[in-house]
């Protein structure tokens, strides 16, 4: 079974500043996708950004990376220039590329960027 | 596009009733999924369709939970009767295909009271 872990409850940072959020995973799978989706208070999930496990290099989006170490089965997602509108939860997840194709989320990092 | 809308946004009912939530998919994604967010639990997968036909309904926690996707445009989640430990906040999602990524609705708070 595959399991994602979010060790960090909470966190916070100031403004124009970088921020780096942690996941790690279990699966003995070698394909597989890894995501980060954030929730304002809006409630809506938003994607933010995907990795393909195949993939080598990081994925980037604008201000928002990822490290991907695939041995340390590691998934931590950068912010730079942390912004006001970044402030909401942060959920990890993973699924497969086959067979049953239900997302697997941690439990969310709440992000408060300060002014 | 107008993103995968789902209604009502809130709904509060009284224990023992039948709620229906709704949802429309982005328009040419081929599967469908219903999560369900509480505090305790997270987000889990309730159920999820490709080309309108049940998958895995593995998630669904009880018999008095059921879903349906009569066309590629709707779907529907349906709980009867309803109790106080089904409040959560439902979420439909829709994906081009099983493997890509899934576009999530604003979801639907239920409260049971």
């Amino acid at each position: 079974a595959q399991t994602v872990t979010q060790s960090q409850p909470e966190m916070s940072v100031q403004e124009a500043e970088t921020v780096t959020l942690s996941c790690t995973y279990d699966t003995s799978e070698s394909n597989y996708y890894l995501f980060w989706y954030k929730q304002p208070p809006s409630r809506q999930m938003i994607l933010v950004i995907r990795q393909e496990a195949y993939k080598q290099q990081n994925a980037t989006e604008n201000r928002f990376s990822v490290n991907f170490q695939k041995a340390a089965k590691s998934f931590s997602l950068k912010i730079s220039d942390s912004q006001l509108g970044d402030t909401a939860m942060y959920f990890c997840a993973f699924s497969l590329t086959s067979g049953t194709y239900k997302y697997i989320f941690g439990t969310g990092t709440r992000l408060k960027v300060l002014a | 596009d107008a993103g995968v809308i789902q209604s009502p946004r809130h709904e509060v009912t009284e224990m023992g009733q039948e709620v229906t939530l709704r949802c429309k998919p982005i328009s040419g994604h081929n599967s469908l999924f219903w999560y369900r967010q509480t505090m305790m639990r997270g987000l889990e997968l309730l159920i999820y369709f490709n080309n309108n036909v049940p998958i895995d309904d593995s998630g669904m926690p009880e018999d008095r939970f059921s879903a349906k996707m009569p066309n590629a445009s709707f779907s529907t989640l349906k709980i009867q009767p309803s109790e106080p430990r089904d409040s959560a906040v439902y979420f439909c999602a829709s994906s081009r295909t099983l493997d890509t990524e899934a576009f999530f609705g604003q979801g639907t708070r239920l409260t049971v009271v």
